[in-house]
């Protein structure tokens, strides 16, 4: 493992339902992102939190709620997806000072049928 | 707008051979480029970073060349092998801000 750990690994639901991502961080990190990576595209940023405030929300539709309760947790409320929402979800975390590098996460795979 | 331009998209190349990835951007406020590597079904990882005080950084069959006039970096990597191919993804970051650019991603096939 990374250091970073997301839960579910594969995630299939329709797009009626509401499901949740989780990530989890015990790296001492202060910061903490959401990535969409959909085939043959750019890793889009999603949410950014900063010591829990959320910093960043890069126009993501509303369907995809962040929440971030500590430092060190991080989740993605799912409702009413879209099927071109289906991609690989990742979380990273980093430190805000220092060097500046991430340590993502697996992912979750995520299919909306 | 995408701030950080690489390429090529893909690039096969044979075993023992060098692989070169190119990056370009146009903040000249970024002072952090690191190369991230994915293995399918996996997050990026961190493979080696540089800053701009250096022109060069190399770390085993990887290596990092920087250009600052000309705002541009690359990897290289030397005697490629099968376990190199993955995406690779370049990045950088400006001092004070935390949040990395990155690259549209090059995927890497080493054939034996």
């Amino acid at each position: 493992e990374t250091g970073v750990t997301q839960t579910p690994r594969h995630l299939v639901m329709g797009m009626t339902n509401k499901k949740s991502l989780k990530c989890e961080q015990h790296l001492g990190h202060n910061a903490m992102y959401w990535y969409k990576q959909s085939a043959k595209k750019p890793l889009e940023l999603m949410f950014v939190y900063n010591f829990k405030e959320q910093t960043e929300n890069n126009s993501v539709p509303s369907r995809f709620s962040p929440e971030c309760p500590n430092s060190s947790h991080l989740f993605l409320h799912l409702h009413t997806l879209q099927p071109e929402d289906s991609a690989l979800y990742l979380c990273a975390s980093s430190q805000q000072e220092g060097d500046y590098g991430y340590t993502f996460g697996s992912g979750t795979r995520l299919t909306v049928v | 707008q995408q701030q950080v331009k690489q390429s090529p998209q893909s690039l096969i190349v044979q075993k023992g051979g060098i692989s070169i990835i190119n990056c370009a951007y146009e903040n000249t406020a970024f002072d952090y480029f690191p190369w991230y590597q994915q293995f399918p079904g996996k997050g990026p990882a961190l493979l080696i970073a540089i800053r701009p005080d250096v022109s060069e950084k190399k770390e085993g069959r990887f290596t990092i060349s920087f250009n600052k006039s000309a705002k541009q970096f690359s990897l290289h990597i030397m005697d490629s092998q099968p376990g190199d191919s993955a995406t690779y993804f370049c990045a950088a970051s400006m001092l004070g801000d935390y949040k990395l650019s990155f690259g549209a991603g090059t995927t890497v096939t080493v054939r034996a």
